[in-house]
């Protein structure tokens, strides 16, 4: 089993949407919880970084922690065509930072 | 100020030659990172260095694959004898420290051996 696991679609949704993305992970251990947006033949890019359990809120985007359920979750609201790109989910602890695969959305006008 | 930036952003090869790729991270930051991403591939695990600590290798596919860090600051990843294999961006990021704060990524190093 993998330590991240993030299933990695794609999936394909229309403009307006809710768009809801998830990881689950094994190891407690992870304190750091962070989403990365990778555009095509682009570095990722810092979405959201999120420390303890619960929800926050920037703009269109929520990021969720459950460390009970070793599960987190991005949603996107009324998705925009230019939100159309890989997600990557990451989670950390000292010296030590995993990725999910990444999950490719795409938001059709 | 400036990212992390990568040079070269694009890299063709031939099987069996060496290519280094270069990442210059923020300035001030003492932790960089090296990893390897396939397509429809997450983010592999390279090389860590912090500091002025022994790096960590234990991603390092094989002993092909090497990497300086000069000055704590600009590293330099080698593959030596490239195979097709690879193929892949190399990415590269760099944070403050190594406690778990986020790391910010260059663009990438596309590399293609043929």
């Amino acid at each position: 089993q993998k330590e991240v696991e993030q299933d990695p679609g794609p999936l394909s949704v229309p403009e307006g949407a809710i768009v809801s993305l998830n990881c689950t992970y094994s190891n407690s251990a992870f304190q750091y919880f962070m989403w990365y947006r990778q555009y095509s033949r682009k570095g990722p890019e810092l979405l959201m970084y999120t420390y303890s359990s619960g929800n926050k809120e920037d703009g269109r985007f929520t990021a969720q922690v459950d460390k009970s359920s070793k599960y987190i979750s991005l949603f996107i609201r009324d998705s925009q065509p230019s939100d159309s790109a890989t997600y990557l989910c990451a989670m950390s602890r000292v010296n030590d930072m995993r990725f999910g695969a990444g999950t490719r959305l795409t938001v059709k006008p | 100020g400036a990212g992390v930036s990568q040079s070269p952003s694009n890299k063709v090869t031939e099987k069996g030659k060496d290519v280094e790729l270069r990442c210059d991270p923020i300035s001030g930051h003492t932790a960089l990172y090296w990893y390897r991403q396939s397509l429809g591939q997450g983010l592999e695990f390279l090389i860590y260095f912090q500091g002025n600590s022994a790096p960590d290798k234990s991603g390092l596919p094989s002993d092909r694959f090497s990497a300086e860090r000069t000055g704590g600051s600009v590293s330099t990843l080698t593959i030596q004898r490239t195979q097709q294999e690879d193929s892949a961006v190399y990415l590269c990021a760099s944070s403050s420290t190594s406690g778990g704060e986020t790391q910010y990524f260059g663009p990438g190093t596309r590399l293609l051996v043929l």
